[in-house]
């Protein structure tokens, strides 16, 4: 049973055009969300995060959506570059909890030049 | 941002044999975790670690595991025996909790083959 689901699994845009990556999420207890980016062959990095207190979170190109009501949060990449391309994940935490991350299955992001 | 080592980035074993993967987390970091990731799949919490002692596990965490940080050097995970199903991508991450969440930072990945 999948806590944190991903959509869409692949993505392709162009440059300049905005992503839009998809995450919901079952546990109500979670709080904390962070996207990470994995590119081939190395590990993931931390991207932005939000915690459930807040619907928006920006930082630069990328912005994230968060709706509590319906558990579900949205990442969006501005003005896509091809250099963006590459793995996302969105995963959960609960403070309440010893802070293990539950992953989500990930977003393969192309950005066609 | 800060840097999380992972050593080996690569390792070849045979089934039954003993594994060390180690970690280098940064600095000043009092939490330390282990997530195995298999190709083409979502990364699993494994098990987490904060003063000496593991707080949680999940049910991936074998009997055949054990993780270690003597002294404050690496941060290890040892796998004894290995069997077929351990090969994946072993990914070491660490943080230092504060109020607003826990921000993890992971290392390269050590990237385990079971023959």
């Amino acid at each position: 049973q999948q806590q944190v689901r991903q959509s869409p699994q692949s993505l392709t845009v162009w440059e300049g055009e905005t992503a839009i990556l998809n995450c919901s999420y079952e546990n109500s207890a979670f709080d904390y969300f962070p996207w990470y980016q994995q590119f081939p062959g190395e590990g993931p990095a931390l991207l932005i995060s939000i915690l459930s207190v807040s619907d928006k979170k920006e930082d630069g190109r990328f912005t994230i959506f968060f709706n509590k009501r319906e558990k579900k949060l949205s990442l969006h990449i501005a003005d896509s570059q091809p250099g963006d391309s590459a793995t996302y994940f969105c995963a959960a935490s609960a403070s309440s909890g010893s802070w293990q991350l539950i992953f989500g299955s990930g977003t393969q992001l192309t950005v066609m030049p | 941002g800060p840097k999380v080592l992972q050593i080996p980035s690569h390792q070849i074993i045979d089934m039954g044999q003993m594994v060390t993967l180690n970690c280098d987390p940064v600095s000043n970091h009092l939490y330390f975790y282990w997530y195995k990731q298999i190709l083409g799949q979502q990364m699993e919490f494994l098990v987490n670690f904060y003063n000496g002692k593991v707080m949680e596990k999940s049910k991936l965490f074998k009997d055949q595991f054990s993780v270690e940080r003597p002294d404050g050097s690496y941060f290890t995970l040892k796998i004894q025996p290995t069997a077929l199903e351990d090969s994946a991508v072993y990914f070491c991450a660490s943080s230092s909790p504060e109020q607003g969440g826990d921000t993890q930072y992971f290392g390269p990945g050590t990237r385990l083959l079971v023959l």
